[in-house]
């Protein structure tokens, strides 16, 4: 089946910093999503995207959709202490799957 | 309005036991998705409903069961709990399946002894 590597699997960063993180796949996808899992919550939508090539904004977080749609970035500009928790990519084939996850820290 | 909830917030079992997992949306979305979630797996589709009154095995859907009971709620059942099912167990909805925002319910924590 499809299926995607996400990295790195957890950062310990200080507050200020920016973040970067990126899932590849074996397999092209139609969709690429970005969700963020709070401690405790379900995980809610950051960005979707659905162009080869495209570069979307939410805030200080910017994603983009790989040329090769095999891969998806996700940096976080300006890191605050409110940007810890789990981010997960998705990738959209014949049917939506996760990454395995980057636990966040931002130390204050 | 609270988007989608899910009862029990925690559980534990031991093995053999059944119980369901209840899931309930109000925002009147067609489609409903039930996940769990491991360490080092990310999330991965136990079942979903398209609409109401269809549903469709996902990624890991043995030894589980699902019913719609109507547009609003979508139930997992495990009929004899193991161990293996130790897990965290995501319901979520959105309006259609081909729309990529899904709304999650806040979990349920499952242990299975």
């Amino acid at each position: 089946g499809q299926q995607l590597n996400q990295s790195p699997q957890s950062m310990f960063i200080q507050e200020g910093e920016d973040v970067s993180m990126n899932c590849t796949s074996s397999s092209i996808f139609n969709t690429w999503l970005w969700y963020k899992q709070d401690p405790g919550e379900g995980p809610v939508l950051l960005i979707a995207l659905y162009k080869a090539g495209e570069l979307t904004s939410n805030g200080r977080l910017t994603a983009q959709f790989g040329i090769t749609r095999k891969d998806s970035f996700l940096n976080i500009s300006a890191s605050i202490p409110s940007d810890v928790g789990i981010y997960f990519c998705a990738g959209r084939g014949s049917r939506l799957t996760f990454g395995e996850g980057t636990q966040l820290t931002v130390n204050p | 309005n609270a988007g989608v909830t899910q009862t029990p917030k925690f559980q534990v079992l031991k093995t053999g036991q059944s119980m369901t997992l209840q899931c309930a949306q109000d925002m009147n979305h067609n489609s409903m998705y039930w996940y769990r979630q491991d360490p080092g797996m990310g999330l991965r589709l136990i079942y979903y409903s398209a609409s109401e009154g269809t549903t469709d095995k996902g990624e890991v859907p043995n030894g589980y069961n699902v019913s719609r009971l109507n547009k609003r709620e979508f139930s997992l059942r495990l009929e004899s709990a193991a161990p293996s099912q130790t897990s965290v167990y995501f319901c979520a909805s959105n309006a259609d399946k081909y729309t990529d925002t899904q709304y999650f319910g806040p979990g349920t924590r499952l242990t299975v002894l």
